[in-house]
């Protein structure tokens, strides 16, 4: 079976610190990857996806890269971290068309 | 552009008190419509996909419908485990990388 593995949980930086998230997937091989961050209390917002190694979409400019060195890890990045960056990072995987599942997400504070 | 709209925002049921979920959308083709249950500080866990008007699913005390403009998530004599966030998303046929779109949620609270 399938299974998303995501790290930190929990992660506190100051403002202007480099950061780095990691989302790997086991039992499976191409698949999409999704990062999302949501708000407090609020919905998903799409960050970015990608559907093979190498191939990254954006859909939010903002301070954040992310990047897919293999094909079932998906890393996001930021070079100089800002307050407006903190929130709940989520990473999902699906097949082409189908059902995303998550994992268990990272919760961002920056200070 | 795809949108799609939870109401209400927030929901408190006393145990057994049945009620339903709303989740209003536009889209352009619709590819599918899918429901997550989101516990605190935890990621969506899958709970259905409807694929076409008239579509109806079961699991438990949960029953999901569709209809071409809106779906219903009821929820059946619920239980104080059924307290969490419910999320309702959108597929569009021609959405590239099978990007789902979110609504706000609906937080459920169920007293005992």
């Amino acid at each position: 079976s399938q299974t998303i593995h995501q790290w930190p949980a929990t992660l506190v930086q100051p403002v202007g610190s480099p950061l780095s998230l990691e989302c790997t997937v086991e039992g499976t091989s191409n698949p999409n990857l999704y990062w999302y961050r949501q708000a407090a209390g609020r919905g998903l917002q799409l960050l970015f996806y990608s559907v093979g190694i190498g191939q990254i979409s954006s859909e939010v400019p903002q301070n954040l890269s992310a990047s897919r060195p293999q094909d079932r890890q998906f890393i996001l990045s930021s070079k100089k971290l800002l307050l407006s960056d903190s929130g709940f990072y989520l990473c999902a995987w699906s097949h082409p068309g189908n059902i995303q599942y998550f994992g268990a997400g990272t919760r961002l504070s920056v200070l | 552009e795809d949108q799609v709209t939870q109401s209400p925002e927030a929901l408190r049921l006393q145990e057994g008190e049945s009620s339903s979920l709303n989740c209003s959308y536009t889209v352009s083709g619709l590819r599918g419509l899918f429901w997550y249950r989101q516990d605190p500080g935890k990621g969506p866990e899958f709970l259905f996909t409807l694929y076409s008007a008239g579509e109806e699913k079961e699991k438990e005390r949960l029953k999901a419908t569709l209809t071409k403009k809106e779906s219903f998530l009821h929820i059946t004599a619920p239980k104080p485990e059924d307290s969490a966030t419910y999320l309702c998303a959108v597929q569009a046929w021609e959405t590239s990388g099978s990007r789902l779109t979110f609504g706000e949620g609906t937080q459920l609270t169920v007293n005992p």
